[in-house]
């Protein structure tokens, strides 16, 4: 596909079960963000990968969170022992990174929900 | 930390109206977007503002980023129902590549 694809959509999980979210960047994109928008909120930002490395995760709210990108595409984030307060959308966004005003595409999201 | 202030949060209005949507910060950013959000879908961008003082058009939305790169607006004329939907600002801290800091949205319905 064209654009950013993000799996599961929906996920409903119960409290301290661990989940994972999957993103697929757009082909050739280096860099990949990853969000977190509360119920009517603006997103807020959680960890920015460009290729492989992990350059900032200072948006991770917890050591329950961790992310990988381990050959630069296709990016998981990891939610262990879910709370409810961890209920949200994750969006996934991913860049070029040719000019000094990159736009970010954004996925659709996964809704997630803790019981 | 940069915040953005968003405002209105909310807002209804009746088609052919007029509106503006407002972002604000105490902080400079590189450059500041327009994200228009629909149910169960990612935002989508609609513009970016660079230059203080810039102005761009979009059909019947007209964007402004303010001189000194703090704040900017979004002005919709003669609102249909198609423009409902969650209207986002956000900026960058600097440029190139660089994690978006969002407003809270504003939550736009026209009723026809």
């Amino acid at each position: 596909g064209a654009g950013v694809s993000q799996s599961p959509r929906y996920k409903v999980a119960k409290r301290g079960q661990d989940v994972a979210l999957r993103c697929d960047p757009i082909s050739g994109h280096v860099s990949l963000f990853w969000y977190q928008q509360a119920l009517g909120q603006g997103p807020e930002f959680l960890t920015y990968f460009q290729n492989e490395a992990q350059l900032d995760k200072s948006g991770l709210p917890s050591d329950r969170f961790f992310a990988e990108r381990p050959e630069g595409s296709v990016s998981t984030l990891k939610i262990q022992r879910t709370q409810q307060e961890d209920s949200a959308v994750y969006l996934c966004a991913s860049s070029l990174m040719q000019g000094l005003q990159e736009t970010q595409y954004f996925g659709p999201g996964t809704r997630l929900l803790v019981l | 930390t940069q915040l953005l202030e968003q405002s209105p949060q909310f807002l209804s209005i009746q088609e052919g109206e007029n509106l503006t949507v407002y972002c604000n910060s105490s902080s400079v950013f590189s450059s500041l977007q327009w994200y228009r959000q629909e149910p169960g879908e990612g935002p989508v961008l609609l513009v970016t503002v660079v230059t203080g003082g810039e102005v761009k058009k979009l059909k019947r939305l007209t964007f402004q980023f303010g001189d000194a790169r703090k704040d900017s607006s979004l002005h919709i004329t003669a609102a249909q129902p198609g423009d409902t939907g969650l209207y986002l600002c956000a900026g960058a801290p600097r440029s190139g590549n660089t994690p978006l800091v969002f407003g809270k949205g504003t939550r736009l319905s026209v009723i026809a």
